[in-house]
């Protein structure tokens, strides 16, 4: 069965510093992959998605996430983090049949930012 | 703002009662997928429904149940409530076209007492 480990639970950096989240995913081949944001009291939003081509995908807010097939990883990146940033991050896979849509989600990391 | 809504916000229901939690996708998606995310966790997939039949589930069992209206909106059932399946109810909502994008609601929180 798939699944997908986010190692880190709980994340705090400054505000203006570099972002690195990790994803890594089991999966029996090479799935679709998802970064979702979520704010408190608020769904889920999507940040960038990886389907096949390019394996660095860029997103929205500045977010890039590069997915790396050797390592089972698809870690997401920003280069400067804004207080806003400060969420629920979320990383995902899909099987290939069924359009993407049926997803498998990590536990999530939580990001604070300090300012 | 996805343009998917879900209603209730917020439920409290005592055990073993039934709960009918609702969605509105958004226009024109012909496929709705419902997830349940307990408190500190990732949401789980319960099922989607595709033009009104389900279309795959989850390990969730028979008393989750859901049903997709051609109005776009959609239902999740959930009989014999359990304290368990308190937690965050999200809908989201798609084309089932390859690559296509899910777009989420806001959920509904339900509480089981």
């Amino acid at each position: 069965a798939q699944s997908v480990t986010q190692p880190d639970i709980h994340i705090t950096v400054s505000e203006g510093a570099s972002l690195e989240l990790r994803c890594n995913y089991s999966y029996g081949a090479t799935p679709y992959l998802f970064w979702y944001v979520q704010s408190p009291g608020q769904g889920l939003q999507l940040l960038l998605k990886y389907f096949s081509g390019d394996t660095l995908v860029q997103g929205i807010k500045g977010f890039e996430a590069e997915f790396k097939r050797s390592q089972s990883s698809f870690n997401l990146r920003k280069p400067s983090v804004h207080w806003s940033d400060a969420a629920e991050y979320f990383c995902a896979v899909a099987p290939l049949t069924g359009g993407g849509n049926k997803l498998t989600f990590g536990t999530g990391t939580q990001l604070k930012v300090e300012l | 703002e996805t343009g998917v809504t879900q209603s209730p916000t917020h439920l409290i229901k005592t055990r073993g009662q039934q709960v009918t939690l609702r969605c509105s996708s958004q226009s024109g998606h012909n496929t709705v997928s419902w997830y349940q995310q307990a408190l500190g966790q990732g949401p789980q997939f319960i099922f989607q429904y595709y033009r009104e039949e389900e279309n795959g589930r989850g390990n969730f069992p028979p008393r989750f149940s859901g049903l997709q209206f051609p109005n776009y909106s959609s239902e999740l059932n959930v009989n014999a409530l359990e304290l368990d399946d308190s937690a965050l109810y999200l809908c989201a909502s798609s084309l089932v076209r390859q690559q296509e994008t899910q777009y989420f609601g806001p959920g509904t929180r339900l509480l089981v007492l």
